[in-house]
């Protein structure tokens, strides 16, 4: 069965540090997705990225930086020099594709990250 | 851009109550899903559809229905209301099923006495 764990529950830093959360995934599948969406306080659940199992290729956006390891089956998201806006729940996702599209998305329980001024 | 609308944002229900959440996205999208939030337990799902006419359960599908009869709407019915079900409803749909990103309602906030 998928199963994401972010073991991390909560972290608190200073802005301008640099963060990492963690996200450990299960799944018995060679074909599969991988997501990262943020909730920041007002609620709403916001997309960050998809990677798919083939593609191992780091990836950067601005600040924001995935790493995807498929030996150790994490897709880890740091955040360089945070700021206070990045303060909200991190969610790692996990989907096995199956033929005709997987229906199910699995959620990790969440990271709150608080970054302080 | 509309996108997935959820009404209500708030309710507050007894025990034994009947309600139903509302969703509908406008943008043609074939699957759309009901998840439940609670505090340290993330996001778990409820019920899922691929199209319509066609609903599956989820992880934790007791004490809910859907239905899908249009593409547009997806509802979810709360039969008989338990404390248990006290929890932050999110709808959320997306164009290729679940290996393509999600777009969420902006919840439910649901309160069972």
């Amino acid at each position: 069965a998928q199963k994401v764990t972010q073991a991390q529950t909560e972290i608190s830093v200073v802005e301008k540090e640099d963060v990492t959360l963690d996200c450990v995934y299960e799944t018995r599948d060679t074909t599969y997705y991988l997501f990262w969406y943020k909730q920041p306080p007002s609620g709403e659940l916001v997309f960050l990225i998809r990677r798919n199992s083939f593609d191992e290729q780091n990836e950067i956006s601005g600040r924001y930086s995935w790493n995807f390891q498929k030996s150790t089956s994490s897709f880890n998201f740091t955040i360089t020099a945070s700021q206070v806006v990045d303060s909200a729940v991190y969610f790692c996702a996990l989907s096995e594709a199956v033929e005709g599209g997987s229906e199910k998305l699995v959620f990790g329980k969440g990271t709150k990250l608080t970054v302080n001024p | 851009n509309a996108g997935v609308t959820q009404t209500p944002k708030f309710q507050v229900l007894k025990t034994g109550q009947s309600m139903t959440l509302q969703c509908a996205q406008d943008m043609n999208h074939e699957y759309m899903s009901w998840y439940r939030q609670d505090p340290g337990m993330g996001l778990r799902l409820i019920h899922y559809s691929v199209g319509a006419g066609i609903t599956d359960q989820g992880e934790v599908p007791n004490g809910y229905n859907v239905s899908r009869s249009t593409t547009e709407d997806f509802p979810l019915r709360l039969l008989s209301a338990a404390p248990s079900q006290t929890s932050v409803y999110f709808c959320a749909s997306s164009s290729g099923r679940t290996n393509e990103k999600l777009f969420f309602g902006s919840g439910t906030q649901l309160s069972v006495l």
